[in-house]
């Protein structure tokens, strides 16, 4: 078991392109969650998966937005057209299914938008 | 909503002392409640959990109790040392139907000198 792993771990890019982050899940969880972390703030949620079918998106999570999981393993979330206010941590965890969901965390992608 | 509300820090503390970091939640349903640690230069982890009212949870001498006539989950332990020095964050989790996504406070940031 080695974890939650996230890359890029850090990400610049200019305002106005895409960026693409790759999660991948302790390999028998079958739950991944998408969270942002803001300079001071706690992480806020933004997509949830159960194996490959995103089932609740946060209304933080606009339309430049997109998540997936193809088959049910590691998860990308995309960003199109960013914006400085898209600077953020963006975090990966990932949990089994079964009584209280502990959910296990990746290390991050720092993504700064110039 | 749902919402987590945590004492704001910085925290400052010498070795051996006491730690209290409070921790109060508003939460519409009957929430499971959680203490993240992140130290410095890695991801989030979990430290204790409890689930239902009178629960402690307990970790690495670490301690908190969920306390629902006072919607509260206080984070104490009675020995901080200088490796206890990080970000704590406390946590919800409400089952909407699968989604066990956390709402986060703020953070509290420890420091811990010798």
């Amino acid at each position: 078991d080695t974890g939650v792993s996230q890359d890029p771990r850090h990400k610049i890019t200019k305002r106005g392109q895409n960026v693409t982050f790759r999660c991948d899940p302790i390999s028998e969880h079958n739950r991944l969650y998408w969270y942002r972390q803001t300079l001071g703030q706690g992480p806020e949620f933004l997509t949830y998966f159960q194996n490959e079918a995103q089932l609740e998106k946060s209304r933080l999570l606009s339309d430049r937005f997109s998540a997936e999981r193809p088959k049910g393993s590691f998860s990308t979330l995309e960003i199109q057209r960013t914006e400085q206010g898209d600077s953020a941590m963006y975090l990966c965890a990932s949990s089994l299914s079964g009584s209280i969901d502990e959910q296990y965390f990746g290390p991050g992608t720092r993504l700064t938008v110039t | 909503g749902d919402s987590v509300t945590q004492m704001e820090g910085p925290v400052t503390l010498s070795e051996e002392a006491f730690l209290t970091i409070n921790c109060t939640y508003t939460a519409t349903g009957y929430p499971s409640l959680f203490w993240y640690v992140q130290y410095p230069g890695e991801g989030l982890q979990l430290l204790l959990k409890a689930t239902k009212a009178d629960d402690k949870g307990s970790n690495k001498g670490f301690e908190a109790t969920y306390r629902k006539e006072t919607t509260s989950f206080h984070l104490e332990k009675g020995s901080v040392q200088v490796s206890d020095s990080a970000v704590y964050f406390c946590a919800l989790s409400l089952s909407g139907g699968s989604n066990y996504k956390l709402t986060f406070g703020k953070g509290t940031l420890l420091t811990v000198n010798p």
